[in-house]
């Protein structure tokens, strides 16, 4: 059972595009959001995160859109560039640990020059 | 910095061998964790460790155990390795409070033949 659904599977944009990545919850005990980015052969990288009671946060060109009512949250991303090409992954960490972290699935974008 | 650094970055084992997987971050971060990512599953947790001492149980961590050897170190260890373990695995760290793995490896590519 997948508790944090990502869509979609894999997106592709033009160079100053605004890809828009979605991620879906059901359980209301996830306390805190966070985005990672991937790049191939390497690590996830924390790119942002947003807490529930915040409908909107910004950094860079980066920005996620928090929804508390439907359980959505999303990733966008401002004039993308080519250099943006990567997996995003979406998470959602359980209120009663510090720790426990569930991912989506993953996207993986690409932005053509 | 080096930041994490996981070690080898590719094996192959035979199914029933055994094999560590060794992890040593250089950023004095209390916690640190590993996590396995399999195609289109995003990451899930294994074993996570707070402080030097200490280890708790994630999402997936049968057949595995781990060794908070220190501060820096935290190692994920195969005692009979199974095809269904091919995965590639992530060591991550965090500072205290965090709430989140904040950096990671590049990454622990495993095949079990």
């Amino acid at each position: 059972q997948q508790q944090v659904k990502q869509s979609p599977q894999s997106l592709i944009v033009q160079k100053g595009g605004i890809p828009i990545i979605n991620c879906a919850y059901e359980n209301t005990a996830f306390d805190y959001f966070p985005w990672y980015q991937q790049f191939p052969g390497k690590g996830p990288a924390l790119l942002i995160a947003i807490r529930p009671d915040v409908s909107e946060k910004k950094e860079g060109r980066f920005t996620i859109s928090f929804n508390k009512s439907a359980k959505q949250f999303s990733l966008h991303i401002m004039d993308s560039q080519p250099g943006d090409s990567a997996t995003y992954f979406c998470a959602a960490r359980w209120m009663d640990s510090s720790y426990k972290l569930i991912f989506g699935s993953g996207t993986r974008l690409l932005v053509r020059p | 910095n080096a930041g994490v650094t996981q070690t080898p970055k590719f094996q192959v084992l035979k199914t029933g061998q055994s094999m560590t997987l060794q992890c040593a971050q250089d950023m004095n971060h209390n916690s640190m964790y590993w996590y396995r990512q399999d195609p289109g599953m995003g990451l899930r947790l294994i074993y996570y460790s707070a402080s030097e001492g200490t280890t708790d149980k994630g999402e997936v961590p049968n057949g595995y155990n781990v060794s908070r050897l220190n501060k820096r170190e935290f190692s994920l260890r195969l005692e009979s390795a199974a095809p269904s373990q091919t995965s590639v695995y992530f060591c991550a760290s965090s500072a205290m409070g965090s709430g989140q793995p904040q950096h990671f490896g590049d990454g622990t590519r495993l095949s079990i033949l």
